[in-house]
């Protein structure tokens, strides 16, 4: 067990529906990261936050956003959801900004499935 | 930005055997270098990492070796297990904070 929180486990949505999956860090961890993961493929960086600001952004679609709350904690709001957003959503934390050697420990994940 | 290739994507061996994956990078100024594994429908997790001032680094049956001016680096799984059958992924580290990952390696240890 890493320490990182996620919920839901599972989510089973319809297309152009709007969803939010909630990280909680290990505790002492300042930042959070979510990377999404389609079927056989890799782990695809979307967004990083850091004690509350955005830090660093990757492939993050526009339908997407996220936010870190004051307790640490983070959302990841998807909306007009498509077939191709079912995926697994890992989020990761790491206990400072990122840099250098900072290590990031993962979540067990929500795995979405748009119908 | 950083781009990392991983090299076999998959990797069948017979139990007992060693397993070598590659990985390269681009950026010259990636400091850090992790290996996650992860299982079937589970967490990537961290097994072991390096980072730019040491050439290599061991934990038991798992080796990671750098070569800063090839820009590659590899991990060796030694005396391999069934358990150790999974997906493996390399993983690099610029200036900054975006952690750029491999395709993967997905490892089949055959008893």
């Amino acid at each position: 067990d890493s320490g990182v929180t996620q919920t839901p486990k599972h989510l089973i949505t319809a297309t152009g529906q709007r969803v939010t999956l909630r990280c909680s860090p290990r505790s002492g961890d300042l930042s959070v990261y979510w990377y999404q993961q389609s079927l056989d493929q890799g782990l695809q960086f979307l967004i990083q936050y850091y004690n509350g600001e955005e830090r660093a952004k990757g492939n993050i679609l526009e339908r997407f956003s996220a936010q870190q709350f004051p307790d640490l904690h983070s959302e990841l709001n998807l909306s007009s959801l498509e077939l191709g957003d079912s995926a697994l959503y890992f989020c990761a934390s790491s206990p400072r900004q990122g840099g250098g050697t900072d290590t990031q420990y993962f979540g067990p994940g929500t795995r979405l499935t748009v119908l | 930005g950083e781009n990392v290739e991983q090299h076999p994507s998959t990797l069948s061996v017979q139990e007992g055997d060693s397993a070598v994956i590659k990985c390269t990078y681009s950026d010259s100024a990636s400091n850090y270098f992790p290996w996650y594994k992860q299982e079937l429908g589970k967490r990537p997790q961290l097994i072991i990492d390096i980072r730019s001032n040491v050439g290599e680094k061991k934990d038991q049956r798992i080796a990671v070796t750098l070569n800063k001016t090839a820009k590659h680096f590899s991990l060796h799984i030694t005396e391999t297990q069934p358990e150790d059958s999974a997906v493996y992924f390399c993983a690099a580290k610029a200036a900054g904070n975006k952690l750029t990952f491999g395709g993967g390696t997905r490892v089949l240890v055959k008893p």
